[in-house]
């Protein structure tokens, strides 16, 4: 069964450096989202990104993030200069395009990122 | 804003007994319901799923009610098992993205 996979699965950065995070999302879908999730806490929202752009994002989705679909097969989340709040679990999720708006939502394994 | 509340933020039960999860949404657009478990460390997985033109959903032990009206939706386990035991987390749909309950940390006691 395809699943999404991401890279890498542990992170640790200085603060006000840059990050980027990986995913390779099921091949055949066409909706791609971000979400993080600080430990102990619920899963929140970032980014929603379909047809090479941005459909939606959230508050927390400021200048300091971006998404990319640099290719065919890879998206990445870029925190360019990270802060120690911005510590959690980045999962990618990807949907199927036909059933846009009652996706059901395929999450990666996740990438932990510490900053220090 | 768009929220979804979720209760109890932990559940604790005896093997063989059923285990009932709540939430409510904010946001009457909201289209779709999925729930997911999510063992500690990793990723969320899908149990089930209920679309708004649906009032109730079962699969096996799980079962999903949905009361557009009331803007809730409940998710049922039955004959609780202790791999069973982890976090279930709600979620409504509006317009693609996901908005998440705060999480239910169930333990099923042998």
């Amino acid at each position: 069964e395809p699943e999404v996979t991401q890279t890498p699965s542990h992170q640790v950065t200085q603060m006000g450096q840059e990050v980027i995070l990986r995913c390779v999302p099921i091949s055949n879908h066409l909706y791609f989202y971000w979400y993080r999730q600080i430990l102990g806490q619920k899963v929140e929202f970032l980014v929603s990104f379909y047809n090479n752009e941005i459909s939606e994002k959230s508050e927390i989705f400021d200048d300091q993030f971006s998404v990319e679909r640099p290719d065919g097969s890879n998206f990445t989340l870029k925190i360019r200069s990270t802060k120690l709040e911005d510590s959690a679990m980045y999962f990618c999720a990807s949907s199927a395009p036909e059933l846009a708006g009652y996706n059901e939502q395929f999450f990666g394994p996740g990438t932990r990122l510490t900053v220090l | 804003g768009e929220n979804v509340e979720q209760h109890p933020s932990t559940l604790s039960v005896q093997e063989g007994d059923s285990a009932v999860i709540k939430c409510t949404y904010s946001d009457s657009a909201s289209n779709y319901f999925p729930w997911y478990k999510q063992e500690l460390g990793k990723r969320p997985q899908l149990i089930i799923d209920i679309r708004s033109n649906v009032g109730e959903k079962k699969d096996q032990r799980i079962a999903v009610t949905l009361n557009k009206t009331a803007k809730h939706f409940s998710l049922h386990i039955t004959e609780t098992q202790p791999e069973d035991s982890a976090v279930y987390f709600c979620a409504a749909s509006i317009g693609g993205k996901l908005i998440f309950g705060q999480g239910t940390e169930l333990s099923v006691k042998p």
